[in-house]
Parts: structure tokens; sequence; C-alpha cells
């Protein structure tokens, strides 16, 4: 079974300093991992995605994370945050050529970024 | 994302009525699937479908079900026997290694 953890509940930052949000994950085989923000009422976005290669993965709206093997984690990080930011953050997991190709998420962590 | 499209964006539903919530894409996916948010939790899978006429349960599927007669639709059928349905309700379909999500229906109980 496959799982991911997001520990904190809620992030808060303020407005220009770093921020990061922390995934933690666990699964049998090589993982995609993912990160999508929602807004309030609408579906979730995608940021970006870990498959191969470099483990400084780039995303969209400056968001980047890092995959660490043996930490089994993938971190999203911003080095400034703003104030629009601020939103929904979930990690996600995958391994490839699972039954049914499923998503599994973590529950989700709320950012907060101060002006 | 563009090309998932669900309806209605609210839905009010009575006790004891079934509601259909309705997905559609136009991104010629094969794959489907439903999730259900609620407050302070993540997304939890209820309902995927791979292919036309063949879906698959996911973690709580109980008190749901859902149809896969064409491949752009993938309706989600809330029954009276779902206990709990006030949620928001996310559709989404899936190639390769990127999941695409529709807007989100979210069901209330009245």
């Amino acid at each position: 079974a496959q799982s991911v953890a997001q520990p904190e509940d809620q992030v808060n930052v303020a407005e220009g300093n770093p921020l990061t949000v922390k995934c933690t994950y666990s699964v049998s085989g090589n993982p995609y991992l993912f990160w999508y923000v929602q807004y309030p009422n609408r579906g979730l976005q995608f940021l970006l995605k870990y498959i191969t290669g470099d483990n400084l993965v780039k995303g969209s709206y400056g968001f980047e994370a890092e995959f660490n093997k043996s930490q089994t984690s993938f971190h999203l990080k911003k080095p400034s945050a703003l104030v629009s930011d601020s939103a929904l953050y979930f990690c996600a997991v995958r391994v490839p050529n699972n039954a049914g190709n499923m998503l599994t998420f973590g529950g989700g962590t709320r950012l907060m970024v101060k002006p | 994302d563009g090309g998932i499209t669900q309806s209605p964006k609210y839905l009010f539903r009575k006790e004891g009525q079934n509601v259909t919530l309705s997905c559609e894409q136009n991104l010629n996916h094969d794959a489907m699937y439903w999730y259900r948010q609620d407050p302070g939790q993540g997304l939890r899978l209820i309902y995927y479908s791979q292919i036309v006429n063949d879906f698959q349960k996911g973690d709580i599927a109980e008190g749901y079900s859902v149809s896969r007669e064409k491949k752009e639709s993938f309706p989600l059928t809330v029954t009276s026997a779902q206990k709990n349905p006030t949620a928001f309700y996310l559709c989404a379909s899936v190639v390769g290694a990127r999941a695409f999500f529709g807007q989100g229906t979210r069901l209330t109980v009245v």
C-alpha cells in the first residue's frame, strides 16, 4: 500500500520569507511524486512532479521540490513567499503500473502567508 | 484545469434522495477518478475507471455508484445509502504521470 503524510496542518510564513511544506511518503517501488495547490472551492492545480532524474524539481509559480530517497521525502519550497501563495497544498504519490494508476494524497497543508 | 468539466458547482440534496454529479472530459483520457474531500482531510478515492464499461471501487465506495458508458463521461451518483454525503467532490482524469482535475461540486444535504 502507498501512503503520504503531510505532518503540518498549517504553515505560517511572512511575505518575502522562504517557505517549506513537508511531505513524506511510503511506497513499494519507485514513486512518482506530485504537488498540487487548491484555492477555495476550486479543483486542484498541478504544481510540479518528480518522475526520475534531478532530485530538485522546479514547477509553477516559483515553487520547487526536492526528492530525497533516503528520507522518503518530497518537501515543497519557495525562496520568497507571496500573499497570493496562501492556499491548500497537497502532496501525492503514485507507483507506476499499480492497480488503477491511483494517486494517493496527503491530508493537505494550509499555507498562510502574511503581509 | 481545462478539459474536465464538473456540474453543477453547488448541489443540495434532501434526505433520502439520490443525486448525480456530472463529470465530462474532452482530453481523450482513458482513466477517470472520483475523490471526496472533507474539511481537514485529504482526498479519498471513491471510484475509478480505467476504460469504458469498466470501473472499480476505491477506498470509500459505499453509498456511491458510477457508470462509464462513454469515454468522455463518468457520472457519480450519491445514493440515499450514503449517510454523510455533505462534502466537496472532485473528478479527475489521468494520462501518464499527470492528473487533471475538474473544479469540483459542493454537495450539501438539507
